[in-house]
């Protein structure tokens, strides 16, 4: 079994670039999937592939990845932007895995 | 428009079962991977349970033997059986769409179906 870490909390005011990291060993070798879920909703893909971003998804939002470690950033934050949001992989045996979540606080 | 729709969630004994049901539209649901994904109040998401389009499965060891997930293409849904079950099973479950082939991830979700194991 593996494990994706990732900080409790991020704290950004609006217009600054927030930066969330997902660490885990398998990154390397899988791809990361990014989601964000709001209060009392479901989550919400943001990024996939590490670095793609689905249709509907604002440009703010992108992912890259180095090593064990995967990031999503989002520049110029927006108020909406406040949630929490959750890393995900999977290992080569089919079974997949969230980071704890990282809460997003907008100043 | 591509929907998921969970139900059977509801309160339910420590030991007692409960079969969740999820209902797809909008897409060709025999084509794609599907999970179970629940996430307990105030915690994060954990993955639970997934199938493929050949009806292989997958569980968590925390799920494995207690859960079983099953799918009926012919009416576009998806289940989890649900055994044994503990108060730490306690969570809304989700049913989510795989974006992709197995390793992927989850682009279409469901609004969740709360279950309670309590006495």
């Amino acid at each position: 079994s593996y494990e994706l870490t990732q900080p409790p909390s991020v704290s950004v005011s609006p217009g600054q670039t927030a930066r969330i990291t997902c660490s885990g060993d398998a990154l390397p070798k899988q791809y990361a999937y990014w989601y964000q879920q709001k209060p009392g909703q479901a989550p919400v893909l943001v990024i996939y592939k590490d670095s793609e971003r689905p249709s509907g998804i604002p440009e703010r939002f992108s992912g890259s990845s180095s090593g064990t470690t995967v990031t999503l950033t989002i520049s110029g934050v927006q108020a909406e932007d406040e949630a929490d949001y959750y890393c995900q992989s999977a290992d080569s045996s089919g079974t997949y895995k969230f980071g704890g979540g990282t809460k997003l606080t907008v100043l | 428009e591509v929907q998921l729709v969970e139900s059977g969630g509801g309160l339910v004994q420590p030991g007692g079962s409960l079969r969740l049901s999820c209902a797809a539209s909008g897409f060709t649901f025999s084509s794609y991977d599907m999970h179970w994904v629940r996430q307990a109040t105030g915690k994060g998401l954990e993955w639970v349970s997934a199938i493929g389009t050949a009806g292989d499965t997958y569980y968590p060891g925390s799920v494995k033997g207690r859960f079983t997930i099953s799918r009926e293409n012919a009416k576009n849904s998806l289940y989890l059986q649900m055994n044994s079950l503990r108060a730490g099973d306690t969570a809304v479950y989700y049913c989510a769409r795989a974006s992709g082939p197995q390793g992927g991830g989850m682009d279409v979700w469901g609004q969740g179906t709360t279950v309670t194991v309590s006495s």
